[in-house]
């Protein structure tokens, strides 16, 4: 069964940091995985989305990457600012529509 | 374009009420999802539909009903409300045949308090 696993928790970094956010999953056999962001009381902003085929994505300041042998994706956010500040979501997909979520990454940075 | 919309925002039942949790989109997305999140979990699927009469269990479709009659609309029915089903709800759309392919558009969320 898959299973996908976000670490750390939570985590505080004083802002202009370059950080990394970490996923990983259990089944290899995934169709895409895709990066969300979620702030308080609101719903979820798509970041960005890697098909199975792609070893990364990029957009702005964010840059996402998969590797899938190893089970793992990493979201690195260059030159963080306070409006960063938000838990990060990661969702695999094994191509039958039934998303698997991470519990998530609840960040905070310090101005 | 609105996106994905949900109504009510907000909801108090007591057990044993039953109500319809509404979720529309205007992008023509083939896929629809209702997901319910609770605190320190990821969210959950609970139904899915992948076109307009087809739907289909998720992980926990356990007390819910769904229905899908036309492609914009994907209602989410609570048949008889337990305390257990106190949480986050949340609506979401997607495409695997138009761009961007995949990606997931959420609802702003229906917080429902079961007492």
């Amino acid at each position: 069964k898959q299973e996908v696993t976000q670490i750390p928790a939570a985590l505080s970094v004083p802002e202009g940091e370059n950080l990394v956010l970490n996923c990983s999953f259990t089944d290899s056999a995934i169709y895409n995985l895709q990066w969300f962001r979620q702030d308080p009381g609101k719903g979820l902003t798509s970041l960005l989305l890697i098909q199975s085929s792609q070893r990364e994505q990029t957009s702005g300041r964010l840059n996402a990457s998969l590797d899938k042998s190893s089970g793992r994706s990493t979201l690195y956010i260059a030159a963080s600012q306070p409006g960063d500040s938000a838990t990060y979501l990661c969702a695999v997909d094994p191509s039958n529509y039934q998303l698997i979520w991470g519990a998530g990454t609840k960040l905070i940075i310090k101005p | 374009n609105a996106g994905v919309t949900q109504t009510p925002k907000f909801q108090v039942l007591k057990t044993g009420q039953s109500m319809t949790l509404q979720c529309a989109q205007d992008m023509n997305h083939e896929y629809m999802s209702w997901y319910r999140q609770d605190p320190g979990m990821g969210l959950r699927l609970i139904h899915y539909s992948v076109g307009a009469g087809i739907t289909d269990q998720g992980e926990v479709p356990n007390g819910y009903n769904v229905s899908r009659s036309t492609t914009e609309d994907f209602p989410l029915r609570l048949l008889s409300a337990a305390p257990s089903q106190t949480s986050v709800y949340f609506c979401a759309s997607s495409s695997r045949s138009a761009p961007p392919l995949d990606t997931q558009y959420f609802g702003p969320g229906t917080r429902l308090t079961v007492l």
